[in-house]
Parts: structure tokens; sequence; C-alpha cells
């Protein structure tokens, strides 16, 4: 079955920090991963997606199919970090795709 | 700005009362998703339209309905409301399949069930 697990509820590192948000997925195809944001009072909005390889706000994530993960990494956080981190699947059992969700992971940047 | 909008942002209805949730959306895109986000879990999908076509998750229960009228608008009526259903109700959008494409959401429409 199509799963994403975030086995990390809360995540709590202090300013400067490297922070690693981990994230696992299960799925018979060949996955295309995402991970999504909610800062505090604001909508969910897309971070970054594995297929584009990129570098957002310092975030990278690196697909790894031998270990089924996509783990989100930062170098140094900053308090600015500190949201919801939701790590989603693309899912093409449907007709046209969709996403399934991790639960998040909370992550705290302490000053 | 173009964007998501979901009204109303906070819904309290009473148990058995029947409710609709709006949503639209200015970015003119083809597929609108109606997701429901329980505490402290992951946002779930319920149904998502491809312009007019309906597609129903498997396990998304019959008291919930959507309805498509034109590009901009999309409702999620439910029938008659449990306790259950209390949940923040997340609309998003995107231009076409999820392949490379990005999702917008809206800030959600927290529903109560007295």
């Amino acid at each position: 079955a199509q799963r994403v697990t975030q086995p990390e509820k809360l995540l709590s590192v202090f300013k400067g920090a490297p922070v690693e948000l981990k994230c696992n997925y299960s799925y018979s195809g060949s996955p295309e991963l995402f991970w999504y944001v909610q800062y505090s009072r604001q909508r969910l909005q897309l971070l970054l997606r594995h297929i584009s390889r990129e570098s957002i706000k310092g975030f990278t994530a690196d697909l790894n199919k031998g270990e089924t993960s996509f783990h989100l990494k930062k170098p140094f956080a900053q308090e600015e970090d500190s949201a919801m981190y939701y790590c989603a699947l693309a899912n093409y059992g449907g007709s046209q795709g969709n996403l399934i969700f991790g639960k998040g992971t909370k992550l705290s940047v302490k000053p | 700005d173009a964007m998501v909008i979901q009204n109303p942002r906070y819904q309290v209805t009473q148990f058995g009362k029947p409710v609709t949730l709006s949503c639209s959306q200015t970015l003119n895109h083809n597929v609108m998703y109606w997701y429901q986000q329980k505490s402290s879990q992951a946002p779930k999908l319920l149904f998502h339209y491809y312009d007019k076509d309906f597609n129903n998750e498997a396990d998304t229960p019959d008291n919930f309905q959507s309805r498509r009228p034109n590009t901009s608008f999309c409702f999620l009526d439910i029938r008659s409301p449990g306790l259950g259903d209390a949940a923040m109700y997340l609309c998003a959008t995107s231009r076409e399949g999820t392949s490379n494409n990005e999702q917008f959401f809206g800030p959600g429409t927290r529903l109560t069930v007295l």
C-alpha cells in the first residue's frame, strides 16, 4: 500500500544547528515526492519537489530509492524555519493522481 | 493576487444538519481537490475534479458529496454531519495532474459539529 511515514512529530533544534526531517515512503511504482510547509497562520504551500533537484530556503532533499527515503535537510537552521513540514507522495492509482501526505513534523528552531 | 479562497473560515453546525463548504480559485486551474485533516493527522484526500470529471476516493464516506458548477468554484456538501466529521477541510488546485504540478492550498475551513 502507498504510504508516507514521518517518524518525528516534533523536532526541536537551536538556531544554526543542522536539521534533518525524516520521511520514508512505500510505493510500488516510480515515486514522485514533495515537501510542503505550513508556517504559523499561513496556508500549506510547496517547499520543494524531488524531480526539480532544487534548494529552496537552504533546504534540500534527496530521493534514496534503496532506503525509500526523502529526508529534508538544512545545514544551518534559522528561527524563521519554524513550521509544520509535510512529506507527500504522488499517487497515480487514480485517474489524475493525488498526494498522499505524511502526518507532518513540527520543526521548532530556538534562538 | 491569484489564489484559492475558502468560505467560511470557521463553520459550526449541529449533528445531522447539512452543511456546505465553498472554495473558489482565480488561478484557472483544471484540478480542484478537497482534503480532510483531523487534529495531528495527515491531510486526507476526499475527492477531486479534473475539469468536470469527478474522482471519489474509495474510502470517502457517502455522507460527503461535491459539486463543481464551473472552473472557479467547488463545493463540499456534508449531508448529515457526525461528531467524527469535525476537522479542517482544505481545498487545493493544480494546473493539471499531480506530476510536476504544484498544488495550491486555500486557508481551510474548520468545521465544528455540536
